[in-house]
């Protein structure tokens, strides 16, 4: 069972909404991350938090903004989205954000922008 | 661009049979991770060997790593319907940047 926890599962948003996807983990993990799945493809990294501060951004447009208010709990705003940003939005974390650490998921949040 | 290659990309198999699904990659890694996620579910972590093993064990599961020829295999022995997924290898180049194969969708059929 995972204990990375996700909400909403589901999300539908207009191109014109403003909204949020929240991940909170209770493991004391330091690390935590975003990735963004489409449909029958493989997950991609889009965000990498370490000790709360943003590590690494894979060139992710501004239209997505995370933020790490504190070790247990990161946030991902959405704001004017577009249909193709349309996927499933995983969030996971690991002790540290260091190689050879497992990192664990969430069950991921379903966003459909229309 | 995708860092590992899975194959096959589906298998279907009868229960009690084993499953084998082979990933390649394409360059030097730290460490290589396999996922198994059930259909828009979240990923599951299942075994994580480092790149000075060549082969880990978790009950049902065996994987093995060969960094010369730059590729992995997991094998799932006596498989069960509730191991119906897919299944993803991640490599791990540095700084948890986990980097997902394609993929192989598994069937498991009663």
């Amino acid at each position: 069972d995972t204990e990375v926890t996700q909400t909403p599962k589901h999300l539908v948003m207009g191109m014109t909404n403003k909204k949020s996807l929240k991940c909170e983990q209770h493991m004391g993990h330091r690390a935590m991350y975003w990735y963004k799945q489409k449909a029958k493809k493989p997950p991609e990294l889009m965000f990498v938090y370490s000790y709360e501060k943003l590590s690494i951004n894979e060139s992710v447009p501004s239209r997505f903004s995370p933020e790490c208010p504190n070790s247990s709990l990161l946030n991902l705003h959405l704001h004017a989205l577009q249909p193709e940003d349309s996927a499933l939005y995983l969030c996971a974390s690991s002790q540290e954000a260091d190689t050879g650490n497992t990192i664990y998921f969430g069950e991921g949040s379903w966003l459909t922008v229309v | 661009s995708q860092q590992g290659e899975e194959d096959p990309q589906a298998l279907s198999i009868q229960e009690g049979e084993n499953a084998t699904m082979n990933c390649s990659y394409k360059t030097s890694i730290n460490n290589l991770q396999w996922y198994r996620q059930n259909s828009g579910r979240g990923l599951v972590h299942l075994i994580l060997i480092r790149s000075n093993e060549r082969e880990k064990h978790s009950g049902r599961l065996r994987v093995t790593l060969d960094t010369s020829k730059k590729s992995s295999s997991l094998l799932i022995t006596a498989s069960r319907a509730a191991d119906t997924a897919s299944y993803f290898c991640a490599t791990d180049t540095g700084f948890q940047k986990l980097v997902f194969g394609t993929g192989t969708r598994l069937l498991v059929s009663p």
